[in-house]
């Protein structure tokens, strides 16, 4: 078992929907997790960092934090074909490293 | 903001030849560094983790006489890629991680390209 899974898509959304992206993870000691999103043939860039369960809300982006469960998710509301990219999680362990996921390639529709 | 310079951000090199990549953290201090290589259509790889005075740590592998990792301060890293390969033309990206907040910030990486 991956240590960090996401669903690899493409995940296609229509123009000005919300795109949900979910990743689940399978240490339950980690304390911070992270979003980035990485254009095509560009690194990646951060976009939210999570530390507590529940809510945290950066303008369009909202990421969700469910430690008892697990998952980690994040929320794009009015998607822009701009936000098309390929969003990776990742956690933090116990020394600062980050285990990543493999990445969700998400496509916004006009 | 956190800004991670990369340096150069492309390079066409012949087999045989070395290139040294360099990694600065321009705003903030970074006891720790990393190194990733991506091949298209591929997810991350880490080559190495470089930590300022000490040798670097590399991953299962990744042949540490052929990335020569150095991390001389909390603001420079670089990798050297020795004779190199048509093998090892991919996109190197660098990452350097806050002190204070522990998150890693990325560099907008290197296209190498051997012939």
């Amino acid at each position: 078992q991956k240590e960090v899974e996401q669903n690899s898509g493409p995940l296609s959304v229509p123009e000005g929907a919300i795109a949900s992206l979910n990743c689940t993870y399978s240490d339950r000691v980690s304390q911070s997790f992270f979003w980035y999103r990485q254009y095509s043939g560009k690194s990646p860039e951060l976009i939210m960092s999570i530390y507590s369960n529940g809510d945290k809300e950066d303008g369009r982006f909202t990421a969700q934090l469910n430690k008892a469960s697990q998952y980690v998710s994040l929320l794009i509301r009015d998607s822009q074909p701009s936000d098309s990219a390929t969003y990776l999680c990742a956690r933090g362990d116990s020394n600062y490293q980050l285990i990543w996921g493999a990445g969700t390639k998400l496509i916004i529709k006009p | 903001g956190a800004v991670v310079s990369q340096h150069p951000s492309r390079v066409i090199c012949k087999s045989g030849t070395s290139v040294k990549i360099e990694c600065r953290s321009l705003d903030f201090q970074a006891t720790t560094m990393f190194w990733y290589r991506q091949f298209p259509k591929q997810s991350l790889m880490l080559m190495a983790t470089s930590n300022e005075g000490s040798k670097a740590t590399y991953e299962q592998g990744v042949e540490k006489d052929k990335f020569l990792i150095n991390h001389a301060s909390l603001t420079l890293s670089t990798l050297t890629v020795t004779s190199a390969h048509p093998e090892d033309s991919s996109f190197y990206i660098c990452s350097a991680r806050d002190t204070v907040s522990y998150t890693q910030y990325f560099g907008p990486g290197t296209r190498l390209t051997v012939l």
